[in-house]
């Protein structure tokens, strides 16, 4: 268990510009979720996957979000034509998947748009 | 949906002394209520949770209480030391909507040596 590990750890991109993350969850965990955390707030939940389906998509994410998870396990999330606003940290979670099971962070891409 | 609200956003203490931090929540339909510890530069780390069958839970110098009347649940350092200083949320989940988790907006606790 190397638990979740998110790549890279630092971005920082001009406005307009596409940028994808990926994460990897730790290897039994079939529940993964993307939560967007900016400065002096809690994470916000954006998105959860149960193996390669994406099951929630919460209003924050904009149609210049887009998350996959195309075999089950890694996922990426890619924002679109950048925004000053999309500057916040991006987390990835994952857990077992049973009712109120445990959910672990990863450290998180910090994006900055210039 | 849900919606936590947490207090202190900062605490101070002195290296020995005891630390509360306090949520409320507003969903009588949340059942799951886990304590998250953030120090800098990394992920939020789950240091103890709670359900709501349970009023009280503890694991050697933290403990948490849920009061399910009040809607309210409570994180208790005690013989604090300078490496529990970081940010703290609370966070609540449903059992209609188990994989989506309410935080609070954290405190930040600084215990000074």
């Amino acid at each position: 268990d190397t638990g979740v590990s998110q790549d890279p750890r630092h971005k920082i991109t001009k406005r307009g510009q596409n940028v994808t993350f990926r994460c990897d969850p730790i290897s039994e965990h079939n529940r993964l979720y993307w939560y967007r955390q900016t400065l002096g707030q809690g994470p916000e939940f954006l998105t959860y996957f149960q193996n390669e389906a994406q099951l929630e998509k919460s209003r924050l994410l904009s149609d210049r979000f887009s998350a996959e998870r195309p075999k089950g396990s890694f996922s990426t999330l890619e924002i679109q034509r950048t925004e000053q606003g999309d500057s916040a940290m991006y987390l990835c979670a994952s857990s077992s998947g049973t009712v109120n099971e445990k959910l672990f962070f990863g450290s998180g891409t910090q994006l900055s748009v210039l | 949906g849900e919606n936590v609200e947490q207090h202190p956003s900062t605490l101070s203490v002195q290296e020995g002394d005891s630390a509360v931090i306090k949520c409320t929540y507003s969903d009588s339909a949340s059942n799951y209520f886990p304590w998250y510890k953030q120090e800098l530069g990394k992920g939020p780390q789950l240091i103890i949770d709670i359900r709501s069958n349970v009023g009280e839970k503890k694991d050697q110098r933290i403990a948490v209480t849920l009061n399910k009347t009040a809607k309210h649940f409570s994180l208790h350092i005690t013989e604090t030391q300078p490496e529990d200083s970081a940010v703290y949320f609370c966070a609540a989940s449903t059992l209609y909507n188990f994989n989506k988790f309410y935080f609070g907006s954290g405190t930040k606790l600084n215990v000074k040596p």
